[in-house]
């Protein structure tokens, strides 16, 4: 079964601190994976996709098969990260969203 | 602007009552998804057609229903509406399996 985790609901850092957002997925097949962002009273939109490769916005991601892991890696957080993210795992038709992390940055 | 389109924004309505969420996907795209955002659940999967073919389904209650015109715009019925059934209704759209999904702004479903 498609699964996608993200074990924190919330994570607060401050301002220039590096930032990890976990993830952890399962999933039989070779998945595509996604980090989605979503401010303040905005739409959700794709952050970055694993095969891409991308640094968007400070933002990283890598796809660890062996821990099946996708985390989101940031090495200097900004007070404009705050957002909800979402990871998310397409499979066969299916692309399902783990239940998301409220980022927090502080100043 | 992600170019895909709900209707409408916001809705109130009584519990037991049926209404009707649409969507237009952004041009090009034949897949269209169908998500429930609450506080408590996060964002659930609801519903994926591909060219107007129901192709996944996922915590999609009984009592709601969705169907993909051959326009492609998608149209989420919900009937016998509970207090539970509050929350933000998504629709998605994208080329196809494992490609990027592009967001609507989202349906505000309150039933009181």
């Amino acid at each position: 079964a498609q699964r996608v985790t993200q074990p924190e609901k919330l994570l607060s850092v401050f301002k220039g601190a590096p930032v990890e957002l976990k993830c952890n997925y399962s999933y039989s097949g070779s998945p595509e994976l996604f980090w989605y962002v979503q401010y303040s009273r905005q739409r959700l939109q794709l952050l970055l996709r694993h095969i891409s490769r991308e640094s968007i916005k400070g933002f990283t991601a890598d796809l660890n098969k062996g821990e099946t892991s996708f985390h989101l890696k940031k090495p200097f957080a900004q007070e404009e990260d705050s957002a909800m993210y979402y990871c998310a795992l397409s499979g066969g038709f299916k692309t399902i969203f783990g239940a998301g992390t409220r980022l927090f940055v502080k100043a | 602007d992600s170019g895909v389109t709900q209707t409408p924004k916001h809705l109130i309505t009584a519990t037991g009552q049926r209404v009707t969420l649409r969507c237009s996907p952004r041009s090009g795209d034949l897949s269209v998804y169908w998500y429930q955002q609450s506080l408590d659940q996060g964002l659930q999967f609801l519903i994926q057609y591909y060219n107007g073919e129901e192709r996944a389904k996922g915590n999609i209650l009984e009592r709601f229903s969705a169907q993909q015109f051959p326009d492609l715009h998608s149209e989420l019925n919900l009937s016998s509406l509970e207090l539970g059934d509050s929350a933000l209704y998504f629709c998605a759209s994208s080329t196809g399996a494992g490609n990027t999904i592009y967001f609507g702004e989202g349906s505000w479903l309150t039933v009181v």
